[in-house]
């Protein structure tokens, strides 16, 4: 049984970069894409970006200018990172896998809550 | 920023049926397959339904999906109290080059 689980800061200060790892665990990290997505409070989902194992990214373009993706598939997890944070990227953060065969979010973290104040 | 409209609001009755659509564009739906995700309060999201109209292991038939065009939809039958949470539609869409969400709906059981 595949689990996700996100870690890193509950709280980050404005103009600092939010750094968030998934731990993948029982099962592999290779040939599947990982995305990030995020949900403000009492707001709706959003699409942050997404890592194949070999490393290849696509990003959110409304993101794209403040964030990186990596991966490190010998300890079965991948990273987010969001520069020059504001008020506006509090949310909570979830990692997700996409199955080719079903070509949709089948597993999800059960999200960690980041919250850019000073 | 969705690109993906939703009612915000849907209601049923136990054992009614309750429709919420999903209206994209040739960019989204209108060229790639849906899914649907129900996350109830507090919890995260999961897989309702996949590739339009296909529902994963454990999921109960009274769900079903349909897509037209660029427009989708998911029908609940049979509506129950552990139905009540929030639902989204979502797809790839070629010129973001990136997922897409709806808006969301939030579904009552009255």
């Amino acid at each position: 049984q595949v689990q996700l689980q996100e870690s890193g800061p509950g709280l980050v200060k404005p103009s600092e970069t939010l750094s968030l790892t998934c731990t993948v665990s029982g099962g592999s990290i290779s040939d599947y894409y990982w995305s990030w997505i995020r949900q403000p409070a009492g707001k709706g989902l959003e699409w942050i970006g997404r890592i194949y194992s070999s490393g290849y990214t696509n990003y959110n373009p409304s993101l794209r200018s403040r964030l990186s993706m990596s991966v490190d598939t010998s300890n079965n997890q991948f990273s987010l990172s969001l520069r020059s944070v504001t008020a506006a990227d509090t949310a909570m953060y979830y990692c997700a896998r996409r199955q080719w065969e079903l070509d949709a979010f089948d597993i999800w973290g059960q999200g960690t809550m980041v919250t850019v104040s000073s | 920023q969705s690109v993906l409209t939703q009612p915000p609001s849907a209601s049923g009755t136990p054992g009614q049926r309750v429709t919420i659509s999903c209206s994209g564009s040739p960019s989204n739906i209108g060229r790639d397959t849906v899914n649907w995700y129900q996350q109830l309060p507090g919890a995260a999201p999961k897989l309702l339904i996949y590739i339009n109209n296909q529902r994963p292991s454990g999921v109960p038939d009274r769900f079903s999906g349909s897509k037209s065009g660029a427009s989708a939809s998911l029908a609940i039958s049979g509506l129950q109290s552990e139905d009540e949470a929030d639902y989204y539609c979502a797809a790839w869409d070629d010129s973001l080059n990136g997922y897409v969400f709806g808006t969301g709906t939030k579904v009552t059981v009255l």
